[in-house]
């Protein structure tokens, strides 16, 4: 297994709370990519960073921020959850842009 | 986004019977990638792609670039039960960093 934690595993919050959740890699991985899973919808990417500090945007980055401090720590933030974001979030890291990604066991994320 | 579609959306079948799925675009890609999801676990990579025409093995897994490089073909021989699950296909466009993913196809394995 790729050495992917994401952390936490399930929460249930309400809509208007801020959420974050944590995406910690071992393996000194440059890029890491947060997507979002719904059905009928596959893997959609929310946003991607290629090193500390740097990130970029995805094609469903509204209502989402992240930031990396560390290479080792990526955050996803939704400033303000709504129940539209009820999804499972996955965490992925790759060497480079052009190289396969592994993902992480998921966080599934319920907003009420 | 680019849309990549997966045929068929799910399957039932026998053990010991081969399995053959594929993933359409009408974008041109690069690389093309073909991951299993268990339930409740992320996708875990099976087969990379990087020529048009290639094809690669994994085991009992098989899958291959098209040469129109808008499409791909993953195969199953000789399935067994733990074989069940969801598979992916991502693709890369030329231009692109991104990797887009197909929806899947459910795989059902019949004792």
């Amino acid at each position: 297994d790729a050495g992917i934690t994401q952390s936490p595993r399930h929460k249930v919050t309400e809509t208007g709370t801020p959420v974050t959740l944590r995406c910690h890699q071992t393996e000194n991985h440059r890029y890491m990519y947060w997507y979002r899973q719904d059905p009928g919808h596959g893997l959609r990417l929310i946003h991607y960073s290629y090193g500390v500090k740097d990130t970029d945007k995805g094609e469903v980055s509204d209502g989402y921020s992240v930031s990396r401090s560390k290479t080792e720590d990526f955050l996803l933030t939704l400033e303000s959850a709504t129940s539209s974001q009820t999804s499972v979030y996955f965490c992925a890291i790759s060497l480079d842009r052009d190289q396969p990604q592994h993902f992480g066991d998921g966080t599934r994320l319920s907003i009420l | 986004g680019q849309q990549l579609n997966q045929s068929p959306q799910s399957m039932f079948i026998q053990e010991g019977e081969d399995v053959s799925m594929n993933c359409t675009s009408s974008s041109i890609f690069n690389t093309w990638l073909w991951y299993k999801q268990d339930p409740g676990e992320g996708p875990v990579l099976l087969i990379a792609l990087y020529k048009a025409g290639e094809l690669t093995s994994n085991g009992r897994l098989t899958a291959q670039f098209g040469i129109t490089r808008k499409d791909s073909f993953l195969n199953i021989s000789a399935s067994i039960p733990s074989d069940v699950g969801i598979y992916f296909c991502a693709g890369q466009l030329t231009t692109g960093n991104q990797f887009y993913f197909g929806t899947g196809t459910s795989l059902t394995v019949i004792p």
